[in-house]
């Protein structure tokens, strides 16, 4: 069965520091992973993800995420956190290669202090 | 291309009364799915569909009821409505591409709808 913890479930950062929300995940098999991001009262919109090929992955609003499989993480990063970034953010796995349904993660809400 | 759509945003309703939260997409994916969300419990699948006549239950079905009469629609209906299902309701829709096209997985979440039950 797969699964994803999200470590934090709040995390606060100062704007220009800094952004890392962390995920690991656990598949039996080869995994596609996702992370998404959840303004208030809005629905998700997806940040970028990683199905195959190259590990450093790229998303929107200058966010990125390193698939690191001997560690089984994805975590997400951002250099200089702004403070529209403020939101909730989730991490998702779904069994590579198959139309399986994402598994996602609790969440973490990210604070930005000016 | 109006993607996801869900109707209504908001629903108060009485402990034992039903209701249907609508979910339309209108991109022709095959693969449509019913999330809900929950305080520190992220999204939980609660039903999913891999076409038209085809719905599977996912890890929270108690309580919910769905049909995929058509690609376009895929309803969520509660029967008898409890406190518990007091949540915000996602629907999702997806595109999976036959294997070695090359084509690009998609997937668009509706806006939510959120439920209050008394």
């Amino acid at each position: 069965a797969q699964s994803v913890t999200q470590l934090g479930s709040h995390v606060s950062v100062s704007e220009g520091a800094l952004v890392l929300l962390r995920c690991n995940y656990s598949s039996s098999v080869p995994p596609y992973l996702f992370w998404y991001v959840q303004y208030p009262n809005q629905g998700l919109q997806l940040l970028l993800k990683y199905t195959t090929g190259a590990t450093l992955v790229k998303g929107i609003n200058g966010f990125e995420a390193e698939f690191k499989k001997s560690e089984t993480s994805f975590h997400l990063t951002k250099p200089s956190a702004h403070m529209s970034d403020a939101a909730e953010y989730f991490c998702a796995v779904r069994e590579g290669g198959s139309q399986g349904n994402l598994i996602f993660g609790k969440g973490t809400k990210l604070s930005v202090k000016p | 291309n109006a993607g996801v759509t869900q109707t209504p945003k908001f629903q108060v309703l009485k402990t034992g009364q039903s209701m249907t939260l609508q979910c339309a997409q209108d991109m022709n994916h095959e693969y449509m799915s019913w999330y809900r969300q929950d305080p520190g419990m992220g999204l939980r699948l609660i039903h999913y569909s891999v076409g038209a006549g085809i719905t599977d239950q996912g890890e929270v079905p108690n309580g919910y009821n769905v049909s995929r009469s058509t690609t376009e629609d895929f309803p969520l209906r509660l029967l008898s409505a409890a406190p518990s299902q007091t949540s915000v309701y996602f629907c999702a829709s997806s595109y999976f591409p036959p294997h070695g096209t090359g084509g690009r997985e998609t997937q668009y979440f509706g806006p939510g709808t959120r439920l209050l039950v008394l």
